[in-house]
């Protein structure tokens, strides 16, 4: 595809339970980075990945929050036994480097909500 | 105190008219300065960037940095109903791949 895909779009779940969120980049794009906006706020970075590795993980709120990338593709989130501050949409974005970070395009995002 | 200031608006104004959008930031490091537009629902997209102070022009949209002051501002002439979304500002610390985020301003063009 030509943009940053998310899935799912919406998810629903009960507190306590563990979810991951799927991001698959722009093809091509080597960086990959993951941003929670809770409902009326601006963007809050969570984790950014060069290739497989994460240099800069300084955004997770908590060990609950985990990350992997598999190559230069594909990337999930996994939260462990949601808590209700977690609901937020987590959007994911990715760039070419060393294009940098000044350029960063953005998936729809995963709406996730915690009961 | 947030690192980036964004008053979230709402803010409406007719079709035709000039906006004015606006951030304040408190980290003389930020050297890389971008706008994005949120529609409902939907990923930011990036409107333009600008490294360091100055202005850049793209079509109907003008942005302007003044890091002496610690203020940037995007400006949109002949606003369209299409131009209606969130702008959010952002910026980043040069060779940092962290972007920072204001809270994003809610725009409404009316017809």
């Amino acid at each position: 595809g030509a943009g940053v895909s998310q899935s799912p779009s919406n998810k629903v779940t009960e507190k306590g339970k563990d979810v991951e969120l799927r991001c698959d980049p722009i093809s091509g794009h080597t960086a990959l980075y993951w941003y929670r906006q809770r409902l009326g706020q601006g963007l809050e970075f969570l984790i950014y990945f060069q290739g497989n590795s994460a240099p800069d993980k300084s955004g997770l709120p908590s060990d609950r929050f985990s990350a992997e990338r598999t190559g230069e593709s594909v990337s999930t989130l996994t939260i462990q036994r949601t808590q209700q501050e977690d609901s937020a949409v987590y959007l994911c974005a990715s760039s070419s480097y060393p294009g940098g970070a000044e350029e960063q395009f953005f998936g729809p995002g995963t709406r996730l909500t915690v009961l | 105190q947030k690192e980036v200031e964004q008053d979230p608006g709402p803010l409406s104004v007719p079709e035709g008219a000039i906006v004015s959008l606006n951030c304040t930031y408190s980290n003389s490091a930020f050297q890389y300065f971008m706008w994005y537009r949120q529609y409902s629902r939907k990923g930011p997209e990036l409107l333009m960037y600008t490294y360091s102070s100055g202005n850049k022009e793209d079509g109907r949209f003008t942005a302007q940095v003044d890091k002496s002051s610690k203020y940037i501002s995007l400006f949109i002439r002949d606003s369209q109903p299409s131009d209606s979304a969130t702008y959010l500002c952002a910026m980043n610390i040069q060779g940092a791949q962290k972007l920072v985020f204001g809270q994003g301003t809610r725009l409404t063009i009316n017809p």
